[in-house]
């Protein structure tokens, strides 16, 4: 059974561009969530779609943006780099709610110069 | 706001040894709390999940205890191997919101 995919796994961009991040879940699963990891801050929730309709939304601004397709893939948008998005960004599946247990990709490391 | 603690930041036990990493939680509304095992550079793997009614899970050498009223959870390895050597991160779910809230970490180095 195949797990969480996510895709690249490495990026470097400059500040100011923009950069989409993908996402594949486990299969039947319907839940995917993003989450930013940084040294200083650790792991923060950035956003949850369910059934391509954006459920929750952590504290990140609307530069952030993601969306939900109808396979359950999902697609994360940061606009306007800056410095301070150089994270991984880990992806999180899980089947349906809030009781299920969340499996996370390898993550996409995100370099901003 | 939940906020959620591991004690300690790192730990270096020699092979063999038996350990207890925690993890307290302010909100004991919790709905689940996972545990979580993060080797350098790489996503996150998941080790046991406890549901709110549960006290406890066991998978192998790992245990998983949870005492929703104290606000503390701990994991438990027995038999510590080099392999075990990573950051173990709990996180919680609270309410039905599907969002983890995460512990800053315990950095494990299991030594030869």
């Amino acid at each position: 059974k195949a797990g969480v995919t996510q895709t690249p796994r490495y990026l470097i961009k400059t500040r100011g561009q923009q950069v989409t991040l993908s996402c594949s879940p486990i299969s039947g699963h319907r839940s995917v969530s993003w989450y930013q990891q940084t040294p200083g801050q650790g792991l923060q929730f950035l956003f949850e779609y369910f059934s391509e309709t954006q459920r929750n939304k952590g504290n990140f601004p609307g530069r952030f943006s993601g969306r939900q397709f109808s396979n359950s893939r999902s697609e994360m948008n940061v606009s306007t780099l800056e410095l301070g998005d150089s994270a991984l960004y880990l992806c999180a599946s899980k089947r349906y709610t809030s009781q299920t247990e969340a499996f996370f990709g390898q993550g996409t490391r995100l370099t901003v110069v | 706001k939940q906020e959620v603690t591991q004690i300690p930041a790192a730990l270096s036990v020699p092979e063999g040894e038996n350990l207890v990493l925690n993890c307290s939680f302010t909100d004991s509304a919790i709905y689940n709390l996972q545990w979580f095992r993060q080797d350098p550079g790489k996503g996150l793997t998941s080790l046991l999940l406890i549901q709110s009614s549960q006290r406890e899970q066991t998978s192998g050498r790992l245990n998983a205890s949870l005492d929703k009223s104290s606000g503390r959870s701990t994991l438990y390895i027995a038999a510590s191997q080099p392999g075990d050597s990573a950051t173990y991160l709990c996180a919680v779910i609270i309410g039905t919101a599907s969002k983890l809230t995460f512990g800053t970490g315990t950095r494990l180095q299991v030594t030869l």
